[in-house]
């Protein structure tokens, strides 16, 4: 049933590091693909793909989305201590009325 | 001025009993949802609601019962507490149905069944 598979499950880097988390999955009918940050408590929203091969960047963070491969990169450059959360993928379904969610990755960044 | 608001933040129980989770959005969305968050994170969607009306049901045990008094409420009871039933249950809304994307999810509620 694991649809949207997040890798690593974990990481630690220190701060200043780049990372690069990937979410691949196995649908290929699907409105979006969406990246979430969950620190202590809610997931807040970071960047929505519906294009292939088209970056999003926000700051330090950009996403891309690769439709013929079938995964999402997220990339944090210059990686700070308040970066540390968890770090979720979802799929929007062709009808945007669900999403799946991917296990997260924990990110820590060590000062 | 939260936007989704859940209560209780923690709830902590005994197996067998019942109890209600409440939920109020004040951004005027027209779709709410309960999500719910296992010991690995998985997020799953349980249910959604539009403008009152059940739209989705994720097979969930009918020990779970959504109501929706008003499109701003969502609340969520569950009779006969199951070991199983410990998460994160998170509400979430967005501003229309096909809209989900743009979630604005809740601070959760965890639930602990003794």
């Amino acid at each position: 049933e694991d649809k949207v598979v997040q890798s690593p499950l974990s990481l630690v880097v220190h701060e200043g590091d780049t990372v690069t988390l990937n979410c691949s999955y196995e649908v290929t009918n699907f409105r979006s693909l969406l990246w979430y940050k969950q620190e202590k408590k809610a997931p807040t929203f970071l960047f929505m793909l519906t294009s292939s091969g088209i970056e999003k960047k926000s700051g330090r963070l950009s996403s891309i989305l690769d439709k013929k491969e079938l995964f999402s990169i997220l990339n944090i450059t210059a990686t700070q201590t308040g970066d540390s959360a968890i770090y979720l993928c979802a799929l929007a379904n062709n009808a945007g009325n669900m999403l799946t969610f991917g296990g997260g990755t924990r990110l820590m960044v060590k000062p | 001025d939260t936007a989704v608001s859940q209560t209780p933040k923690y709830l902590v129980t005994q197996m067998g009993n019942d109890k209600s989770i409440k939920c109020e959005q004040n951004l005027g969305h027209d779709t709410m949802y309960w999500y719910k968050q296992d010991s690995k994170k998985f997020l799953k969607i349980m249910f959604s609601y539009n403008n009152k009306e059940l739209i989705i049901n994720e097979t969930v045990p009918n020990r779970f019962s959504p109501k929706s008094p008003d499109k701003a409420h969502l609340n969520l009871h569950i009779n006969s507490l199951e070991l199983g039933d410990s998460a994160v249950y998170f509400c979430a809304s967005s501003r229309r149905q096909q809209l989900n994307e743009k979630l604005f999810f809740g601070s959760g509620t965890q639930l602990s069944v003794l």
